[in-house]
């Protein structure tokens, strides 16, 4: 089966860095996504690593461990907009359909 | 960047009867669309995935029959769920997928309740 695994809840204060792990066993892979998601609202894409190595896109960054099968989404100079739900994804086949990540809340404050 | 729509966003039915939700990419051919279902607080779960012109591929423990995907065009699918019960309450996301793009492009979702 597959299984991506992140951690539930994470609260961090306006300004501060935070990063989100993500651990995955499934069949096939071909790359690690990440989204983001507000309350009620769409998916949004933020980064893919199909390689090895840290992807930095503005202020987030995206770090993936093929061997260790894990990944991580660094987010720096929080704002409250940040808050969101956020879930890693993984192309087990062919990078067509994705299975995601458990989810983690991320909550920032003031 | 690419725009996907859903329609409805809201919508209440009566057990037992059937909803039908749209899904279509708005400014580019989507080959591929994909069904997801999300209840509150918890992750998104593949249904089905939809190719033009093709029969869908459902995931395991999801029934075909109860959730029919329709893809007649490059840029509309459709999932009806049939004779609706209140366990089938719950947030339908649709995503689409252009070409050889990793990335998927999600509809706002269509929240279904059954009373």
């Amino acid at each position: 089966g597959q299984s991506l695994e992140q951690p539930s809840e994470v609260t961090a204060v306006e300004g501060a860095i935070v990063q989100i792990n993500c651990t995955y066993q499934t069949s096939g892979f071909y790359g690690l996504s990440w989204y983001q998601q507000h309350d009620g609202g769409a998916p949004t894409f933020l980064s893919y690593n199909a390689l090895d190595g840290l992807e930095e896109t503005g202020r987030f960054s995206s770090f993936l461990s093929r061997s260790d099968s894990y990944g991580y989404l660094l987010l720096q100079e929080l704002q409250m907009k940040d808050s969101a739900s956020y879930f890693c994804a993984v192309s087990p086949g062919g990078g067509n359909k994705l299975t995601f990540g458990t989810g983690t809340q991320l909550k920032v404050e003031l | 960047g690419a725009v996907v729509s859903q329609h409805p966003s809201r919508v209440i039915c009566k057990s037992g009867t059937s909803v039908k939700i749209e899904c279509r990419s708005l400014d580019f051919q989507a080959t591929t669309m994909f069904w997801y279902r999300q209840f509150p607080k918890k992750s998104l779960m593949l249904m089905a995935t939809s190719n033009e012109g093709s029969k869908a591929t459902y995931e395991q423990g999801v029934e075909k029959d109860k959730f029919l995907i329709n893809h007649a065009s490059l840029t509309l699918s459709t999932l009806t769920v049939t004779s609706a019960h209140p366990e089938d309450s719950s947030f339908y996301i649709c995503s689409a997928r252009s070409g050889s793009d990793y990335e998927q492009y999600f509809g706002p979702g269509t929240r279904l309740t059954v009373t």
